[in-house]
């Protein structure tokens, strides 16, 4: 089966500062990356999605990642944060053993944007 | 458009007891997936369903089922509750072959 890690469980980024929020990915064959956000009491919201093309996929709200097949990671970044990005992201990718709409999920990264 | 729609947002539950949780999706989309969050476990799949038809089902027991109606909303029931099944049910649509779900603002279950 397909999965992701996202390795750290907190990030603490102080406001105006660029926030990266770390993702690994292990599949067979193409990946189709996601990322999602999620704020509290809410469900997730969809961030950007890499399925084929440049490795720099630029998305909602000043968000970016980029797509590393050597590295088999998806690193989210946004140049400048703010505090209202301060919420649970979470990294997925299309578990393709089982059909297009089952996604296997992170464990999520909790982010701190700091004023 | 109308979002995903899920309810009730809030219900608790006694052990033993039994819940039906709901979604109506996006309209034009045709899959229904659900999912259960919690923060030991994570996302976790439980079943998507296309058409009517359940098309993937995760590794959950058999008192987690679902259905979904030929209008496309779908519902899920959990028999004879456990504590353990407290947790933030949501609901994801697509449209077919869709690369990106739409999440619903979830249901959030607590089993007493």
């Amino acid at each position: 089966a397909q999965s992701v890690a996202q390795p750290e469980d907190q990030v603490n980024v102080a406001e105006g500062n660029p926030l990266t929020v770390k993702c690994t990915y292990s599949v067979s064959g193409n990946p189709y990356l996601f990322w999602y956000v999620q704020y509290p009491n809410r469900g997730l919201q969809f961030l950007l999605k890499y399925i084929t093309g440049d490795n720099l996929v630029k998305g909602s709200y000043g968000f970016e990642a980029e797509f590393n097949k050597s590295q088999t990671s998806f690193h989210l970044k946004k140049p400048s944060a703010l505090v209202s990005d301060s919420a649970l992201y979470f990294c997925a990718v299309r578990d393709m053993d089982y059909g297009n709409n089952r996604l296997a999920f992170g464990k999520g990264n909790q982010v701190v944007v700091i004023p | 458009k109308a979002g995903v729609t899920q309810t009730p947002r809030y219900l608790i539950k006694t052990r033993g007891q039994q819940v039906t949780l709901s979604c109506s999706p996006i309209s034009g989309h045709r899959s229904v997936s659900w999912y259960q969050q919690t923060p030991g476990q994570g996302l976790q799949f439980l079943f998507e369903y296309f058409s009517e038809t359940q098309r993937n089902k995760g590794n959950f027991p058999g008192r987690f089922s679902g259905r979904q109606f030929s209008n496309s909303r779908s519902e899920m029931n959990v028999s004879t509750l456990e504590l353990g099944d407290s947790a933030l049910y949501l609901c994801a649509t697509g449209s077919s072959g869709a690369n990106v779900l739409t999440f619903g603002a979830g249901s959030r279950l607590t089993v007493l």
